[in-house]
């Protein structure tokens, strides 16, 4: 199958600061992106689709200046976490398709601790 | 809108048995396909079993099978003989220009 990688896999930061989470496709060209928001124990909960060279549409309740996301190129979508705070921590997970008909590709995740 | 519902939390079974893991969905759209992932302790979130639902055959893929029942909505996977490498959170879910994902099978693999 297709392979996508996220990048860092964990990461500790700050409160305050920001953090940047990579989502390139490898051997493929996405046309479209997702992030997802996990905690223990629960599901994936979608945060917003972001299609290249276009804004991304945010779930509702998911605040579009804290998580910050930029799909560039049709390999690589960034998700950025702005002055994060403790209650920003969490996994989160990208995945990409390569069309709407085709299955989704999941990157590795991301652990995020925000001290 | 669709949902997904995953109704039980966690479910256990013996090594080299079968068991059976329970879907159901609402969606109003005729055109969408259904998933099943596995997310073992790494967190990597991988295909189990793919099914289109325009198609009336059952999907199979070695161990893994899935009933589909597309009046009822229901989409249940059965792993047979298990194995011990079958332990992790198993998520149904339906895809129609995004997943929508149930809440999810903890699945215990007892020795």
């Amino acid at each position: 199958g297709a392979v996508v990688s996220q990048h860092p896999s964990w990461v500790i930061c700050k409160s305050g600061t920001s953090v940047k989470i990579e989502c390139r496709s490898l051997d493929f060209q996405a046309t479209t992106m997702f992030w997802y928001r996990q905690f223990p124990k629960q599901s994936l909960m979608l945060m917003a689709t972001s299609n290249e060279g276009s804004k991304a549409t945010y779930e509702q309740g998911v605040e579009k200046d804290k998580f910050l996301i930029n799909h560039a190129s049709l390999t690589l979508s960034t998700l950025t976490v702005t002055s994060a705070h403790p209650e920003d921590s969490s996994f989160y997970i990208c995945s990409a398709t390569l069309n709407t008909q085709s299955e989704a590709f999941f990157g590795q995740g991301t652990r995020l601790t925000v001290v | 809108a669709q949902t997904v519902t995953q109704s039980q939390p966690e479910m256990s079974v013996q090594e080299a048995e079968t068991v059976t893991l329970s879907c159901t969905y609402d969606t109003s759209e005729s055109d969408y396909y259904l998933f099943w992932y596995k997310q073992p302790p790494s967190r990597q979130m991988i295909l189990v079993i793919r099914q289109e639902a325009y198609k009336q055959q059952n999907a199979t893929e070695n161990r893994f099978s899935v009933n589909f029942q597309k009046a009822a909505k229901s989409f249940s996977l059965k792993i047979s003989d298990s194995q011990l490498g079958d332990a992790a959170m198993y998520f149904c879910a339906t895809y129609r220009g995004q997943l929508t994902f149930g809440s999810g099978t903890q699945l215990t693999v007892l020795p």
